[in-house]
């Protein structure tokens, strides 16, 4: 079993959709979480970044994070054609260094 | 540069033979981490290095993989004798230094094709 576990999709959802994102994690120390966006043949950038359990709202992005749960979402409102990418989530712990570990992403699709 | 900056963008090379894939970070970042994404997975940490500490190669998959940083800055990454399942895309980051809840950068990623 992979330490963080994310639903490859695709994900295809119309124009002004909510998008719900989500990953699975098993070790109880990460307390550092991420959300990355990747479009084709560029590298992650950030999105979102929470510090142990909680919200966070940037814009049209929110993240969940619940630990006793170890899970956390990424929601995107009113969803656009250019958020079409790979979503990436990605976690850490306070002795990690800040390596990262990564879920394996979740290609959005959003059609107009 | 404003990015972090990795050459070359794509590399094929004939299996068996060596490859050297280059990451300049972000001017004053002191951590440089090295990234494997191979065809539709996540990323997986290869090596971590932080000013001057020994580098963390605990996620170097064989001994054919080897890094080096020279000066704290520019980083190398080079695959001895390179196997098909070598292809993927070799991503550079890094970051202020290496304390959680620092933002991670990340360059534009070595497509490495080995044939």
């Amino acid at each position: 079993q992979k330490e963080v576990e994310q639903d490859p999709g695709p994900l295809s959802v119309p124009e002004g959709a909510i998008v719900s994102l989500n990953c699975t994690y098993s070790n109880s120390a990460f307390q550092y979480f991420m959300w990355y966006r990747q479009y084709s043949r560029k590298g992650p950038e950030l999105l979102m970044y929470t510090y142990s359990s909680g919200n966070k709202e940037d814009g049209r992005f929110t993240a969940q994070v619940d630990k006793s749960s170890k899970y956390i979402s990424l929601f995107i409102r009113d969803s656009q054609p250019s958020d079409s990418a790979t979503y990436l989530c990605a976690m850490t712990n306070n002795n990690a260094g800040n390596m990262l570990t990564f879920g394996g992403g979740t290609r959005l699709m959003v059609k107009p | 540069g404003a990015g972090v900056s990795q050459s070359p963008s794509n590399k094929v090379t004939e299996k068996g033979k060596d490859v050297e894939l280059r990451c300049d970070p972000i001017s004053g970042h002191t951590a440089l981490y090295w990234y494997r994404q191979s065809l539709g997975q996540g990323l997986e940490f290869l090596i971590y290095f932080q000013g001057n500490s020994a580098p963390d190669k605990s996620g170097l998959p064989s001994d054919r993989f080897s890094a080096e940083r020279t000066g704290g800055s520019v980083s190398t990454l080079t695959i001895q004798r390179t196997q098909q399942e070598d292809s993927a895309v070799y991503l550079c980051a890094s970051s202020l230094d290496g304390n959680s809840g620092n933002t991670i950068y990340f360059g534009e990623g070595s497509w490495l094709t080995v044939v």
